[in-house]
């Protein structure tokens, strides 16, 4: 079964300050995993794939197979990355999405 | 980027009444489309996978009889939840994935249901 879990409902971070999201997974086969991002009344959106292995708006996550993580960093939090994190998994030619129960990130000015 | 849009994003029925869901692919076609219903502070949780032309897959504990779901087109899903309850209220959010067989999925603005 697919399963994705992320520990911390709520984060607070000073602006400036290193962040770091967690997620854990769990699948049997290859995994596709994936940051979305929902800032306030707005649609999710994508933030980042690990396929991809690129940054966005200074945002990493590199896939750790032997820990089944995830995680995701920035290493200087900005105010405008205040929104909901989710960790989604997915698996190769399966289009389904399991996703976490996500991480409220607050930037504190 | 592709956008995927619903219909309504707010709507209010009474108890016992159906209202209809509409999800749009706006410049892309989607074979699949995925239907989820997010609680409040609550993850995403996925309620069916609807196909085009053929019947909607539920998943496990999702009453089919209840949540209708017709793909009529390729750029059309329709989510009809029948005989409302106030326990139904909730944010139906859909999406579409990029393309065939893609895991990364294009997500609608979500509808907000409130039955009373």
């Amino acid at each position: 079964a697919q399963r994705v879990t992320q520990p911390e409902k709520l984060l607070s971070v000073f602006k400036g300050a290193p962040v770091e999201l967690k997620c854990n997974y769990s699948y049997s086969g290859s995994p596709e995993l994936f940051w979305y991002v929902q800032y306030s009344r707005q649609r999710l959106q994508l933030l980042l794939r690990h396929i991809s292995r690129e940054s966005i708006k200074g945002f990493t996550a590199d896939l750790n197979k032997g820990e089944t993580s995830f995680h995701l960093k920035k290493p200087f939090a900005q105010e405008e990355d205040s929104a909901m994190y989710y960790c989604a998994l997915g698996g190769f030619g399966n289009e389904k999405l399991t996703f976490g129960t996500g991480t409220r990130l607050t930037i504190i000015p | 980027g592709a956008v995927v849009s619903q219909h309504p994003s707010w709507v209010i029925c009474k108890s016992g009444t159906s209202v209809k869901i509409e999800c749009r692919s706006l410049d892309f076609q989607a074979t699949t489309m995925f239907w989820y219903r997010q609680f409040p502070k609550q993850s995403l949780m996925l309620m069916a996978t609807s196909n085009e032309g053929s019947k909607a897959t539920y998943e496990q504990g999702v009453e089919k009889d209840k949540f209708l779901i017709n793909h009529a087109s390729l750029t059309l899903s329709t989510l009809t939840v029948t005989s409302a309850h106030p326990e139904d209220s909730s944010f139906y959010i859909c999406s579409a994935p990029r393309g065939t067989g893609s895991v990364e999925q294009y997500f609608g603005p979500g509808t907000r249901l409130t039955v009373t």
